[in-house]
């Protein structure tokens, strides 16, 4: 079953932790996203890859990094420089193009212990 | 001004009614045109694409107007099932291929 799978579902941060959330895709789609998204609130974009090896900043990239030295592999790190990080992280892929639509995995819910 | 602005509701419609969902966006230049659905507390799923003669699949319509710059959802004979948050998206060609969402529009089907 082609599809992104996101882990962990659920994650706790203790203060001054970074972690890693994990998103993998076998969709063969070249473009990978990392969003975020609060409660009541529409999606943000943290950071996106179009290529193996390339990846640029979103909207509020600030406190997160990322790494993409695969096309299935997109991870997401959360750094204990974002001081809000409590929040639902979605990762999509698609196929490059701007007519593509995004696919989701089932996302992260990071919260702060 | 927000680049895609959506009515947050919440619709309350009864089982059977027709409801419609408007939004705008901001960018003139922008050529992708998508809705999603969004259940409590899931990820966003592809309801379907926007095209410019608009486009019908069962009982939801999506029409498009450049012009005035803004989409349209039209959801016939409302089901139970079609409670959800629909989130309106936009593919901005600001130089990067992502696209933006709207905060979406919570619609509840009442029985």
């Amino acid at each position: 079953d082609g599809g992104i799978t996101q882990s962990p579902k659920y994650l706790f941060r203790k203060e001054g932790q970074n972690v890693t959330l994990s998103c993998e895709q076998n969709l063969n789609h070249d473009a990978m996203y990392w969003y975020r998204q609060d409660p009541g609130q529409g999606l943000r974009l943290i950071y996106y890859s179009q290529i193996v090896n390339d990846f640029q900043k979103g909207d509020i990239a600030e406190g997160y990094s990322v790494s993409r030295e695969k096309k299935e592999s997109f991870p997401l790190t959360v750094t204990s420089a974002q001081k809000n990080p409590t929040a639902f992280y979605l990762c999509a892929s698609s196929m490059v193009g701007g007519d593509q639509p995004q696919h989701f995995g089932d996302g992260t819910r990071l919260s702060i212990l | 001004r927000k680049e895609v602005e959506q009515d947050p509701g919440p619709f309350n419609v009864p089982e059977g009614a027709t409801v419609a969902f408007n939004c705008t966006y901001s960018n003139s230049a922008s050529q992708s045109f998508f809705w999603y659905r969004q259940d409590c507390r899931k990820e966003p799923k592809l309801l379907m694409s926007v095209y410019s003669s608009g486009n019908e699949d069962g009982r939801f319509t999506a029409q498009l107007n450049r012009a005035s710059q803004y989409i349209s959802l039209l959801i016939r004979d409302s089901k139970l099932s079609d409670s959800a948050t629909y989130l309106c998206v936009v593919n901005s060609e600001t130089g990067r291929r992502a696209l933006t969402f709207g905060s979406g529009t919570r619609l509840q089907v009442q029985p």
